[in-house]
């Protein structure tokens, strides 16, 4: 009963190579977002989609691209990974009324 | 455009003490305001939550917030501090649309036994 997931957990990569990250979300929640939070633990907003439309595109290089198959489902391709690419990228979704946002519990990608 | 502010990116207590985590947003209409706490290696758990009704917000684990309008603060506190608290505490503000939601950089609470 997982209510944000996120896959895989770990990820080891090497520079240039492509991947990505897929997030899910059983809440029933209509908007969701992926954060990037640095070794400081700086959280900082990449995306946000609210019913599959992307309404925040925060200025992220463009080899990241959101996806968004349906309302339930957000996930994240990167190409062409870089060493400053590496972080713990989380997932969440939010309440139409009150904001709230529910986590996912990470995703740390290791770029070698 | 909005923002918050926490003061303090290191706070030490000691056990059973009380714990204060301060929080100061910014914002050009009244807020929706936020505490999260993330321990480690995991993801953000809402702790508490504050949407215009009462200006004392309990929530989970015995920590509230007040918010408080002339002082632009939204400060966490919780009279007695427990080892179990150990964690990174993020404070974070919305707009009432969703379309804005920004993160303070943290606070790192430790807790001496």
């Amino acid at each position: 009963d997982t209510a944000v997931s996120q896959t895989p957990k770990y990820l080891v990569t090497q520079m240039g190579n492509d991947k990505s990250i897929k997030c899910e979300q059983n809440l029933g929640h209509d908007t969701m977002y992926w954060y990037k939070q640095d070794s400081k633990k700086f959280l900082k907003i990449m995306f946000s989609y609210n019913n599959k439309e992307l309404i925040i595109n925060e200025t992220v290089p463009n080899r990241f691209s959101p996806k968004s198959p349906d309302k339930a489902h957000l996930n994240l391709h990167i190409n062409s990974l870089e060493l400053g690419d590496s972080a713990v990228y989380f997932c969440a979704s939010s309440r139409p009324t009150t904001y709230e946002q529910y986590f996912g519990p990470g995703t740390r990608l290791t770029v070698t | 455009a909005q923002s918050v502010t926490q003061l303090g990116s290191h706070v030490s207590v000691s056990e059973g003490a009380l714990v204060l985590l301060r929080c100061n947003y910014s914002s050009s209409v009244p807020p929706y305001l936020f505490w999260y706490v993330q321990y480690p290696n995991q993801g953000l758990q809402l702790l508490l939550k504050y949407t215009s009704a009462a200006t004392l917000v309990k929530g989970i684990n015995g920590f509230e917030a007040e918010f408080k309008k002339s002082e632009t603060s939204f400060h966490l506190t919780k009279p007695s501090a427990h080892m179990s608290d150990a964690a990174e505490y993020f404070c974070a503000v919305s707009d009432r649309v969703g379309n804005q939601f920004y993160f303070g950089t943290g606070t790192s609470l430790t807790v001496i036994p």
